[in-house]
């Protein structure tokens, strides 16, 4: 079935290091992909997408490219800050999918030092 | 401003004691979920309806029900809970089911956590 394979963290970094967390998914189709945050004590917000290969999402400084080929979906960033701490989910919205419903990866928490 | 309202934000009770967490959205959004979040076990989903009147279990519904009387609104119901529904609830929508298009992804609401001892 579809599923999403984020890496595991907790991730610590230093304000101004570069970031990267990876993602691959399993899906048939051409699922749409999506990267959540979800800051302490809030809801998930919908932080970047993509809806087809190649296409880059990005937003606040965070990208991320839709990769058929090697089906992921890696966010970046180039210069954290200490208000980027937070978990990450990537998820996919797959096409015509039985299951109707986004499904997301395990979370990834980001931590930055000052 | 366009979102998704959960309430209430917080909420201990005692097992057995039926409760109702209620959502709404402002998007006219057609479609609807239910997610617990868990430590380890991530964003499961519970319950969806695709539209007024059209309600479909996800992965997790046991000890859950809902109802769509109307589009806005999407409450779920524990009618007799118990501690291993001890957990952090998310109400998700979206304009059309997340494998229609467009596939934009959910809004979210801000969550409730329940406590049941």
């Amino acid at each position: 079935g579809d599923s999403v394979t984020q890496m595991e963290g907790p991730v610590t970094l230093s304000e101004e290091a570069f970031l990267t967390i990876n993602c691959t998914y399993t899906a048939t189709g051409y699922p749409s992909l999506f990267w959540y945050v979800q800051y302490p004590g809030e809801g998930l917000q919908l932080l970047l997408k993509a809806t087809k290969a190649d296409d880059k999402g990005s937003n606040k400084g965070f990208e991320a490219t839709y990769r058929k080929e090697t089906t992921s979906f890696h966010l970046e960033k180039g210069s954290v800050q200490v208000s980027d701490s937070a978990v990450y989910f990537c998820a996919l919205s797959a096409q015509y999918s039985s299951a109707s419903k986004i499904i997301f990866g395990s979370g990834t928490r980001l931590s930055i030092r000052p | 401003e366009a979102q998704v309202t959960q309430n209430p934000r917080y909420l201990i009770t005692v097992t057995g004691k039926k409760l109702t967490v209620t959502c709404s959205q402002n998007m006219n959004h057609e479609y609807m979920s239910w997610y617990r979040q868990d430590p380890g076990l991530g964003l499961r989903q519970i319950y969806y309806s695709m539209n007024v009147e059209v309600t479909d279990k996800g992965d997790v519904p046991e000890g859950y029900k809902v109802s769509r009387k109307e589009k806005r609104n999407f409450p779920l119901i524990l009618e007799s809970p118990s501690p291993n529904q001890t957990s952090l609830y998310f109400c998700a929508s979206s304009l059309r089911p997340p494998d229609r298009g467009p596939r934009d992804g959910y809004t979210f609401g801000s969550g409730t956590r329940l406590t049941v001892v």
